[in-house]
């Protein structure tokens, strides 16, 4: 098993709706989660971060970490063509590990 | 600088050819990555630096990749004897240190051995 494992897509959604972007992880114990987005042609870029259980709220953004059944997930509200990107789930043991990042899930917001 | 800096931006070589590319971080972060992404893959890690500490090399692929750091600040990563399978986007990123580990992406250099 993978240590992050996202499915690839594309994930398809009509613009307005909501996205829901999820990710499994292997290894228990104490993890934080970022998600980053990546057009195209370009680098990744943070989006979420999230420590803790439970949900995180940003704007049209919500991060849901989820330590007992080991998925995060990574809720867009009124998706816009502008959130057809790659996302990637990354995963944080702390201290000073690195980080291991999924394969990314590739959203198509829909006009 | 506001971001993280790579350069070149794009770069040919010829297979055989040594290349060297190059990252500045954020001023102040301690921690500096290097990735490869090869076309339609994911992030592949490479090496990572953390202050003084002894740099953690275990995502280099072979013995003719390297990588430097002086001090906090700039990085350089060094590909010896290019191979057609070295042709990827190479990516840096910092991050504040370990409190924090969210890491910040320069804008890459795409690397082309023909």
């Amino acid at each position: 098993q993978k240590e992050v494992e996202q499915n690839s897509g594309p994930l398809s959604v009509p613009e307005g709706a909501i996205a829901s972007l999820n990710c499994t992880y292997s290894d228990r114990g104490s993890q934080s989660f970022f998600w980053y987005r990546q057009y195209s042609g370009k680098s990744p870029e943070l989006i979420m971060s999230i420590y803790s259980n439970g949900d995180k709220e940003d704007g049209r953004f919500t991060a849901q970490l989820n330590k007992a059944s080991q998925y995060v997930s990574l809720l867009i509200r009124d998706s816009q063509p502008s959130d057809s990107a790659t996302y990637l789930c990354v995963k944080w043991p702390g201290g000073g590990n690195k980080l291991t990042f999924g394969t990314g899930t590739q959203l198509k917001v829909e006009l | 600088g506001a971001g993280v800096s790579q350069s070149p931006s794009n770069k040919v070589t010829e297979k055989g050819k040594d290349v060297e590319l190059r990252c500045d971080p954020i001023s102040g972060h301690t921690a500096l990555y290097w990735y490869r992404q090869r076309l339609g893959q994911g992030l592949e890690f490479l090496i990572y630096f953390q202050g003084n500490s002894a740099p953690d090399k275990s995502g280099l692929p072979s013995d003719r990749f390297s990588a430097e750091r002086t001090g906090e600040s700039v990085s350089t990563l060094t590909i010896q004897r290019t191979q057609q399978e070295d042709s990827a986007v190479y990516l840096c990123a910092s991050s504040p240190g370990t409190r924090s580990s969210e890491q910040y992406f320069g804008p890459g250099t795409r690397l082309t051995v023909t």
